[in-house]
């Protein structure tokens, strides 16, 4: 069983819809992250959390420290959305050697968001 | 500014040949990774860098040589490669280390590499 565990693994939305990714962790953590990949492209971060909720746009992200949980959601979603979004929740307490703490990746959502 | 910028962007080698991945970075940040994106599996580090001059070994280092001699570059090399290295790797660096409050990871775009 993976540290980091996302879903749904793939999700199909219609333009307009409200998504709700989640993730999972069973490690102790000191953040989340939430990244986003297009296909073929680049990775980037969207955010960086370690309680409550944010929000930038029309996504919004959510930590629940207690049940180990966060879930990226995207309002009004549009074709535009559609990526691949990545879970990563930074270690606690440090690994190698402390020299820096570990990035546990989930294996990503591939969200397709259809006009 | 550029960013992250890898080099380069899709490579095909045989089994056995070497060839380096060259990462850089004009955000004048002192932390660099380099990881490995396999399909079913979440990225994994292979090597980072804390500073000019330094690298350490993350999760999956074999197979892999790091240097890193200037600042805003980090090269990732592969002595004599294999198929199980096919993969896309990704450089990334940031301001302060994983576990700080400016931890953010930039990513280069990166570079599809196939082994045959």
């Amino acid at each position: 069983k993976n540290e980091v565990e996302q879903s749904p693994q793939n999700l199909t939305a219609q333009e307009g819809e409200f998504i709700t990714i989640n993730c999972s962790y069973s490690v102790g953590i000191s953040a989340l992250h939430w990244l986003q990949q297009h296909p073929g492209g680049g990775i980037v971060s969207l955010f960086m959390l370690s309680s409550g909720k944010k929000k930038h746009g029309r996504l919004i992200a959510t930590i629940n420290i207690q049940e180990k949980h966060s879930s990226l959601h995207i309002t009004a979603s549009h074709p535009r959305d559609s990526a691949v979004y990545i879970c990563a929740a930074t270690s606690f307490p440090p690994y190698y050697g402390g020299a820096t703490n570990k990035l546990i990746f989930g294996t990503g959502t591939l969200l397709a968001v259809q006009p | 500014n550029a960013g992250v910028t890898q080099t380069p962007k899709f490579r095909v080698l045989k089994t056995g040949q070497s060839m380096t991945l060259l990462c850089a970075q004009d955000m004048n940040h002192e932390y660099m990774y380099w990881y490995r994106q396999d399909p079913g599996m979440g990225l994994r580090l292979i090597h980072y860098s804390v500073g000019e001059g330094t690298t350490a070994k993350g999760e999956v280092p074999d197979g892999y040589n790091v240097s890193r001699l200037k600042k805003q570059n980090f090269l990732l090399g592969l002595e004599s490669a294999a198929p199980s290295q096919t993969s896309v790797y990704f450089c990334a660096s940031s301001y302060s280390k994983v576990g700080t409050g400016d931890d953010e990871q930039f990513f280069g775009p990166g570079t599809r590499l196939t082994v045959l």
